[in-house]
């Protein structure tokens, strides 16, 4: 059982290339989230989906767009890479079978946007 | 829009002392949780608390909600080395998304 993965752990873009993070979660859950952590401002959300096909946009949406075409996977994008989105992104997830505000973490990925 | 605010930002300490961080809000929240993360990792859950006044243990760590549900607290006795690392409250409104918000979260540092 592996939890949340997240693939790349590491990747350097160049302003303006694009480029998709990939979120797995192997334990049935319904919602999946996307956020970013930058430094001194905690975590926040961009975007999030509560099943299958279904997606919103978080706290901090600009610039990125994400998919859930399969309840295990959440994919984020970004269609032209800006410094600013230089981050570090986590994936969570959680389950209606639980409390849904526990989330899980994946380990990270941590993109440099030059 | 719903803020959280933890405080101190930044707390470095002796083995063997005592700390307390704080989480305030305006808001209510329906239940507020603690994370801790190690460098390089993703935040890990320490505990959740959902009624207002409810206190909490976790060995060394006790961790408490506000009467009126906008405020939380964790304090940890007799810090230990291994305790070191960033921790992370976060709230949770009433919608059935499961959506939190963090706080900007307390870096610990404990010196053996």
């Amino acid at each position: 059982n592996a939890g949340v993965t997240q693939t790349p752990k590491f990747r350097v873009l160049k302003t303006g290339q694009s480029m998709t993070l990939l979120c797995a979660q192997d334990m049935n859950h319904e919602y999946m989230y996307w956020y970013r952590q930058d430094p001194g401002m905690g975590l926040r959300l961009i975007h999030y989906s509560v099943g299958e096909g279904t997606t919103a946009k978080g706290e901090v949406p600009d610039g990125y767009n994400v998919s859930r075409l399969k309840k295990q996977n959440f994919l984020l994008g970004l269609e032209s890479a800006a410094p600013s989105q230089t981050s570090v992104y986590f994936c969570a997830s959680s389950s209606i079978r639980d409390r849904r505000d526990t989330q899980y973490f994946g380990p990270g990925t941590r993109l440099t946007v030059l | 829009t719903q803020l959280l605010e933890q405080s101190p930002q930044f707390l470095s300490i002796q083995e063997g002392e005592n700390l307390t961080v704080y989480c305030n809000s305006s808001s209510v929240f329906s239940s507020l949780q603690w994370y801790r993360q190690e460098p390089g990792e993703g935040p890990v859950l320490l505990v959740t608390v959902v009624t207002g006044g409810e206190v909490k243990k976790l060995k060394r760590l006790t961790f408490q909600f506000g009467d009126a549900r906008k405020d939380s607290s964790l304090h940890i006795t007799a810090a230990q080395p291994g305790d070191t690392g960033l921790y992370l409250c976060a709230g949770a409104g009433s919608s059935n998304t499961g959506k939190l918000i963090f706080g900007q979260g307390t870096t610990l540092q404990v010196k053996p």
